[in-house]
């Protein structure tokens, strides 16, 4: 079964602003990831924050969890039409060989 | 470093056929997964390979469904009869040890299948 849900569904935004994306889960994980994925293309892993982390930084990227709230945050700054993508969250569960995948937040850049 | 590679990228058959899919993992990964990704939803886990082992194929359609890692490097996955429901892209992704939940999994392009 799918672990995460993101949450919007869908946001579009205008080239600069910053987007925020949320993901939820119900169970123990072990660690989160964010993935990218564009259209018609493989996923690209964007970053991990494993369970006793609460905040991780990537270039533009700044991720949160709250393992108490069992939810995550995406948030990119000073978005690009090149960050027009579905982003998806997976967590890494307790005990479990793989990751399960949320169904997506589609962001639009407007250039 | 090469990607995941995967062949083909698209591919249009009718129900009840049979399909097979190639995907050539990073070279030195131990662990190789495949997912079905439906339009509209995130992938889901078909099998799991650490080396030529299955680590999970819980929910594979056993049925119709098979996956192969000969020598723990190339995969192949086939579906033998092909339904309606089966079309999707089938993504195939790889990881450096078997820590699956723990990692980066890398993936390739997809397979894109339609069944008509």
């Amino acid at each position: 079964s799918q672990q995460g849900e993101e949450d919007p569904q869908a946001l579009s935004i205008q080239e600069g602003e910053n987007a925020t994306m949320n993901c939820s889960y119900k169970t123990s994980i072990n660690n989160l990831q964010w993935y990218r994925q564009n259209s018609g293309r493989g996923l690209v892993h964007l970053i991990l924050i494993r369970s006793n982390e609460r905040e991780k930084h990537s270039g533009r990227l700044r991720v949160t969890l709250d393992t108490s709230k069992k939810s995550s945050s995406l948030l990119i700054t000073a978005s690009r039409a090149a960050d027009t993508a579905s982003y998806f969250c997976a967590t890494g569960e307790t005990g479990a060989n793989n990751l399960f995948f949320g169904t997506g937040t589609r962001l639009t850049v407007i250039p | 470093e090469a990607g995941v590679a995967q062949s083909p990228r698209y591919k249009i058959i009718e129900k009840r056929q049979s399909v097979a899919f190639w995907c050539n993992p990073i070279s030195g990964h131990a662990t190789l997964y495949w997912y079905q990704q439906i339009l509209g939803q995130g992938p889901k886990l078909l099998i799991q390979f650490q080396n030529n082992g299955v680590v999970d194929d819980s929910q594979l359609p056993k049925d119709r469904f098979s996956a192969e890692r000969l020598k723990g490097v190339d995969s192949t996955l086939k579906i033998q009869p092909a339904k309606l429901e089966d079309s999707a892209v089938y993504l195939c992704a790889s990881s450096f040890s078997p820590g699956g939940a723990r990692e980066t999994q890398y993936f390739g392009p997809g397979t894109r299948l339609l069944v008509l």
